[in-house]
């Protein structure tokens, strides 16, 4: 298994309170993701890093941030948790430029805000 | 946005039979990737195919992309047990990677 170590993997929140959560890898990989997975929609894209301190939007951004201050690690951040961001979201790294190459994931964070 | 639509949601086999799921995509893929995920585990990549009416095979596995690059399946000969997990495909639309919404499969010994 690729270098990725996700941080909480169970975290139990209400609602107002921020979350952080941390993707580290060993793998030295250029470019990180943040997805989350719900029933029936498969894997999300939230933010995705190309670089340290470049990161850009996915398609399920809002409420959501992130930052990379290091190649190795890349957090995401809930500022204030609602009950629609209950889910397991999974960091992913990959060797090559965005969506061109195998994705190689964390083994997940599941975040349960009441 | 732009879909990749991934059927069937569900399916359940008798250890042996075949299985196969299918993606579909309004719009042209510059590639499609697969991946496999365990009960209560991570994705993990199994193949991608890059051009148009692709075969590839691993073991029992055979993914096709299709001629128009709009669709793909993965086929399944002889299931099982250790094949049960959800299988997703993600195809890349422009500069994006849609994930399907997978197919669950479990298999009866």
């Amino acid at each position: 298994d690729a270098g990725i170590t996700q941080s909480p993997r169970h975290k139990v929140t209400e609602t107002g309170t921020p979350v952080t959560l941390r993707c580290h890898q060993t793998e030295n990989h250029r470019y990180m993701y943040w997805y989350r997975q719900d029933p029936g929609h498969g894997l999300r894209l939230i933010h995705y890093s190309y670089g340290v301190k470049d990161t850009d939007k996915g398609e399920v951004s809002d409420g959501y941030s992130v930052s990379r201050s290091k190649t190795e690690d890349f957090l995401l951040t809930l500022e204030s948790a609602t009950s629609s961001q209950t889910s397991v979201y999974f960091c992913a790294i990959s060797r090559l430029a965005r969506n061109t190459g195998e994705l190689f994931f964390g083994e997940g964070s599941r975040l349960t805000v009441l | 946005g732009q879909q990749v639509m991934q059927i069937p949601q569900y399916q359940h086999v008798q250890e042996g039979e075949d299985f196969t799921t299918y993606c579909n995509s309004s719009t042209t893929l510059s590639n499609i990737q697969w991946y496999k995920q365990r009960p209560g585990g991570h994705p993990v990549f199994l193949i991608q195919l890059v051009k148009s009416g692709e075969v590839k095979k691993q073991k029992r596995l055979t993914f096709q992309f299709g001629e128009a690059k709009k669709n793909s399946s993965l086929h399944i000969t002889a299931t099982q047990t250790t094949d049960v997990g959800t299988y997703f495909c993600a195809g890349r639309m422009d500069n994006d990677m849609r994930f399907g919404a997978g197919t669950r499969l479990t298999v009866k010994p």
